[in-house]
């Protein structure tokens, strides 16, 4: 079974908006990891966060990580169409399995 | 070098019928991910090898499913007796630390 779950399931913007999708996840974990993944094929690693961090940003992005919630967010700023894509974020569990949460679609309008 | 290859890119095959999907890991990759992907969901943890050995293979659903790694490069997961549920895209994964690098996976088509 998944470990995590994304929030919204769909979400839909317009160009040079902020994006905003929440993940949970259920047990204690060493890092999440967020995942990009266009026409359901090969996923593109975007940003990982470790469990003793609170706060993470690459370029357009920005990660939080709260730890006592099981939770994490995902800030795509000054959205592009390019941005269209299914995001997915992913603990790692003891004994190194990785579990995907069901995953966010979003769907930034030119 | 290359990023991580997986043939053949689809597979359509009969219930019943047996598949070998082959996964090429980044070169010098130690560990490697099989996951299964059904439309709409996020992947799912299939197997996972650390070299050669099969450090768990927790998520494999049932015995039809094995992989293997002899040398503790190119894997490929076996699926005896398909059946229509097996029907999905199966995504291999590599990495030298937290980092998983994803192949464009095999789409397997279970008629």
């Amino acid at each position: 079974s998944q470990q995590g779950e994304e929030d919204p399931q769909a979400l839909s913007i317009q160009e040079g908006e902020n994006a905003t999708m929440n993940c949970s996840y259920k047990t204690s974990i060493n890092n999440l990891q967020w995942y990009r993944q266009n026409s359901g094929r090969g996923l593109v690693h975007l940003i990982l966060i470790r469990s003793n961090e609170r706060e993470k940003h690459s370029g357009r992005l920005r990660v939080t990580l709260d730890t006592s919630k099981k939770s994490s967010s995902l800030l795509i700023t000054a959205s592009r169409a390019a941005d269209t894509a299914s995001y997915f974020c992913a603990t790692d569990a003891p004994g190194n399995q990785f579990y995907f949460g069901t995953g966010t679609s979003l769907t930034v309008i030119p | 070098g290359a990023g991580v290859s997986q043939t053949p890119s689809n597979k359509v095959t009969e219930k019943g019928k047996y598949v070998e999907l082959r996964c090429d890991p980044i070169s010098g990759h130690t560990a490697l991910y099989w996951y299964r992907q059904s439309l709409g969901q996020g992947p799912e943890f299939l197997i996972y090898f650390q070299g050669t050995g099969a450090a768990d293979d927790s998520g494999l659903p049932n015995d039809r499913f094995f992989a293997v790694r002899p040398e503790g490069s190119v894997s490929t997961l076996k699926i005896q007796r398909t059946e229509r549920g097996d029907s999905a895209v199966y995504l291999c994964a590599s990495s030298l630390g937290t980092t998983q690098f994803f192949g464009p996976g095999t789409r397997l088509t279970v008629l």
